[in-house]
């Protein structure tokens, strides 16, 4: 079964760093770009990073470059995000998401993990 | 940097025949997707390629496009439709998709 599954969330106070992972299976994770998505409680979707299959491409959104580091370990089949000097603003359910055919939208979706930032 | 927009809200009876809208620009040419998400839960593909559904959507659910709208259809609304519904579009700008900010559709 193809499965993406987040994990490491939790509180953190503002300023504070987490580190994100998202363990893949069913599929071989080397061939894919592999993208964070977040989503504020009561909000809508916001795209956060992705990376290539060989992380050679790295892209962020405006909201956390500079603070958010996107790595994969292809070897464990792992994608991480690590997230410094968090703020009020990036509380949210963080998913890794990714596209099996095109990378232009999502077919596969983990679970979520939630992330609070909080005094 | 492509912005999309949906109304936030939609309704309808069972039975009935609803459209979400999706109106914004798409410079690079990507075509839109829509995701159906329920509380609590993930994110799920329901539309790629503004009208092709994955394997296991059913077919009650339809995406079209028409010069420069572009809408999701439920028919035989059902009430474990209620849920939220976001349209997508890819941005070159960005190297990633931006999203509408989403309708949440109630079955009445």
């Amino acid at each position: 079964e193809v499965q993406l599954v987040e994990s490491g969330g939790g509180l953190v106070k503002p300023g504070g760093s987490l580190r994100l992972s998202c363990a893949a299976s069913g599929f071989t994770f080397s061939s894919y770009r592999i993208n964070w998505v977040r989503q504020a409680p009561g909000k809508g979707l916001e795209w956060v990073s992705s990376i290539s299959k060989t992380s050679s491409y790295i892209y962020y959104a405006d909201s956390v470059k500079g603070r958010f580091t996107v790595s994969r370990d292809n070897a464990k089949n792992s994608l991480y995000l690590q997230m410094n000097s968090l703020r009020a603003e990036d509380t949210a359910v963080y998913f890794c998401a990714m596209g099996s055919t095109n990378y232009d939208f999502f077919d596969i979706w983990g679970q979520g993990t939630m992330v609070t930032v909080s005094s | 940097q492509s912005v999309l927009t949906q109304p936030p809200s939609a309704s309808g009876t069972p039975g009935q025949r609803v459209t979400i809208s999706c109106s914004g620009s798409s410079p690079g040419g990507y075509s839109i997707s829509w995701y159906q998400q329920f509380p609590g839960a993930a994110p799920k593909l329901l539309i790629y390629n503004y009208s092709q559904r994955p394997s296991g959507v059913p077919d009650r659910f339809s995406g079209s496009k028409s010069g420069t709208s572009v809408s999701l259809a439920i028919s035989g609304l059902q009430s474990e439709d209620e849920a939220d519904y976001y349209c997508s579009v890819w941005d070159d700008s960005l190297n990633g998709p931006v999203f509408g900010g989403g309708t949440k559709l109630t079955v009445l």
